[in-house]
């Protein structure tokens, strides 16, 4: 199985920030990265799809960014629903799998 | 607007089994195959498997081969999810998620979830 680890496992910030989170496979797998962000008792939120592509309807201060091994969200000029829970999923290979998350705190 | 809304929560014995349900709106059912993922309290997401709906066809990792089953009905447009053998390891959030192809099915990602099914297993 590919193992998805991501760094920060969390980390503060305070509105207007921008942070970046970083995704490391343990295998190569291209571009089959997808980003999610998930608030507490919700389900996931597509992000960004293809490592670099933003879905639709998510705004512009999310984008992504990788190829390979290594990938990264950047989230420009945080807003407060923002804080949440960010996961990586890799689609190169089955079973799927995703990062253990990041989770964005509020300083 | 595509929506999925799954079953409400279960609670269950050890040894039981649980069947999750997710019906699907706002878009055509069969041509999107269902990807079901579980959430454990205060953990992160664990793929389980997909479905397609047209074909049948499913595919799941190891861990979970011969305890869980992917079905659907077309008709309802409903896609189901049973787990059998439950242990206290299966308390967890249990997601639907439509898969959705980019790039000619190139890549694909879960673009739509239901609003999950918590399950709980405890004697």
């Amino acid at each position: 199985d590919i193992q998805m680890t991501q760094s920060p496992s969390s980390l503060s910030a305070s509105v207007g920030d921008s942070v970046t989170i970083t995704c490391r496979s343990s295998q190569t797998i291209g571009k089959y990265l997808n980003w999610y962000q998930q608030i507490p008792g919700k389900a996931p939120k597509l992000l960004i799809f293809a490592a670099s592509n933003l879905q639709s309807g998510v705004p512009s201060r999310f984008s992504g960014s990788g190829s390979g091994t290594e990938f990264t969200l950047i989230i420009n000029s945080l807003q407060p629903d923002d804080f949440a829970t960010y996961y990586c999923h890799q689609t190169s290979s089955s079973p799927y799998t995703f990062g253990q998350g990041t989770k964005l705190e509020i300083k | 607007q595509e929506q999925l809304v799954q079953s409400g929560a279960e609670l269950k014995r050890p040894g039981a089994s649980v069947k999750v349900s997710c019906k699907a709106s706002g878009y055509i059912f069969i041509n999107y195959d269902i990807n079901w993922v579980r959430q454990a309290p205060g953990h992160g997401l664990e793929w389980m498997g997909w479905m397609n709906p047209k074909s049948g066809n499913v595919g799941f990792p190891p861990t979970l081969h011969g305890r869980v089953t992917m079905t659907n009905n077309p008709s309802m447009a409903t896609a189901y999810m049973e787990l059998t053998s439950l242990t206290a390891d299966d308390t967890a959030g249990y997601f639907c998620a439509r898969r959705v192809r980019y790039d000619s099915g190139r890549f694909d990602a879960f673009d739509s979830w239901g609003q999950g099914t918590m399950v709980t297993v405890s004697a």
